[in-house]
């Protein structure tokens, strides 16, 4: 089993959707929880972090976590193709470890 | 804020020679840096973790001879790939932690990015 699972994807919605992304974590220790967005040649960029039950929202992105569910998820409302991407779940065990990346979810968002 | 500089962005060598990436905190102190390799439609691999002053810790399965990693100061590490063959080719990717968010607020910032090509 990986440490940090993703759907493996690619997901498609349509522009104006509610485009979901799911991540499970196996270590229960796990402490910090991020979404990164990385385009096609770039590097990843941080969209989202989470350390608490419930959700947190910036814009249109809400990010979920449930810790005893072992379960992190990533919401876009109102898709736009500018979306379009892969989306890294990461999961921290510790205040100074290293980060532990999931394979990536590909968004597409149809015009 | 921030910010995390690379240099070069793209560089093509030839199979044999020693290349240098640097990563740069800009507006910011970084307790560690973070080295990664991305090949294509590949997920990303940590290299090493790098702390300043200290000797940098490597993944299992990542020679140390041939990734040299120093961190110089709070704002600057190097990886420096050595004897590269064309197997190297990647795109080699750093990451920095703010000193000034703590331990908790752990958020990794991204460089840009090195394409390197070894031909």
């Amino acid at each position: 089993q990986k440490e940090v699972e993703q759907n493996s994807g690619p997901l498609s919605v349509p522009e104006g959707a509610i485009a979901s992304l799911n991540c499970t974590y196996s270590d229960r220790v796990s402490q910090s929880f991020f979404w990164y967005r990385q385009y096609s040649g770039k590097s990843p960029e941080l969209i989202m972090s989470i350390y608490s039950n419930g959700d947190k929202e910036d814009g249109r992105f809400t990010a979920q976590l449930n810790k005893a569910s072992q379960y992190v998820s990533l919401l876009i409302r109102d898709s736009q193709p500018s979306d379009s991407a892969t989306y890294l779940c990461a999961v921290t065990v510790g205040n100074a470890g290293k980060s532990t990346f999931g394979d990536g979810t590909t968004l597409t968002v149809k015009p | 804020g921030a910010v995390v500089s690379q240099h070069p962005s793209r560089v093509i060598c030839k199979s044999g020679t020693s290349v240098k990436i640097e990563c740069r905190s800009l507006d910011f102190q970084a307790t560690t840096m973070f080295w990664y390799r991305q090949f294509p439609k590949q997920s990303l691999m940590l290299m090493a973790t790098s702390n300043e002053g200290s000797k940098a810790t490597y993944e299992q399965g990542v020679e140390k001879d041939k990734f040299l990693i120093n961190h110089a100061s709070l704002t600057l590490s190097t990886l420096t790939v050595t004897s590269a063959h064309p197997e190297d080719s990647s795109f080699y990717i750093c990451s920095a932690r703010d000193k000034s968010r703590g331990t908790v607020l752990n958020e990794q910032f991204f460089g840009p990015g090195t394409r390197l090509t070894v031909l």
